[in-house]
């Protein structure tokens, strides 16, 4: 059974600029989160969709924002990149809101 | 606020050489607490998930517990492989998963 599938897993971007990410959760899984994970504020959780609605967010600027499609799969997006979104940027899905969740091997931001 | 803080933040152990990381939180209303490891570059990888005060999963050479403040994970006679930094979570009512920083675990053979 195919995992988490994260893309792209490396990436450096400008100041200023746009970036998009994107997801496809594990077969039949419904909700997907995100994730920031730095070194010094650890795994910070950016979002949750389930059915392509946002149920949950975290203390994030509204520069970061996601969405999630018919099939589940998952983009997010960040504006206006700042050198602070430096960082490993986690996917999770699970098959409910309330289950277990498992992680993608993320995608590595640089903001030069 | 939910809180999750783990100790040690770093712990060297010869092959072997049996111990436990600590896990404790302050949640409302807890839903469930995860145990993940996660290897340099990867993303983490699910090991447990508690439900309730004392509920115990053992897993190999790890076995994690729960009280109502706080899990353990315990590691038998670790061997180089279980190298790793473990991951805890708590979910309570939010459903937000909060993580805490995370315990490095270093076995030199």
């Amino acid at each position: 059974k195919a995992g988490v599938t994260q893309t792209p897993r490396y990436l450096i971007k400008t100041r200023g600029q746009q970036v998009t990410l994107s997801c496809s959760p594990i077969s039949g899984h419904r909700s997907v989160s995100w994730y920031q994970q730095t070194p010094g504020q650890g795994l910070q959780f950016l979002f949750e969709y389930f059915s392509e609605t946002q149920r949950n967010k975290g203390n994030f600027p509204g520069r970061f924002s996601g969405r999630q499609f018919s099939n589940s799969r998952s983009e997010m997006n960040v504006s206006t990149l700042e050198l602070g979104d430096s960082a490993l940027y986690l996917c999770a899905s699970s098959l409910e809101q309330r289950n277990t969740i498992y992680f993608g091997e993320g995608s590595w931001l640089t903001v030069v | 606020e939910d809180q999750v803080t783990q100790s040690p933040e770093a712990l060297r152990l010869q092959e072997g050489e049996s111990s436990s990381l600590n896990c404790s939180y302050t949640v409302s209303g807890l839903r469930g607490l995860f145990w993940y490891r996660q290897d340099p570059g990867k993303g983490p990888e699910f090991l447990f998930t508690l439900y309730s005060a004392g509920e115990e999963k053992e897993k190999e050479r790890l076995k994690a517990t729960l009280t109502k403040k706080e899990s353990f994970l315990h590691i038998t006679a670790p061997k180089p492989e279980d190298s790793a930094t473990y991951l805890c979570a708590v979910q309570g009512g939010s459903e937000k998963l909060v993580f805490g920083k995370g315990t490095k675990l270093t076995v030199n053979p």
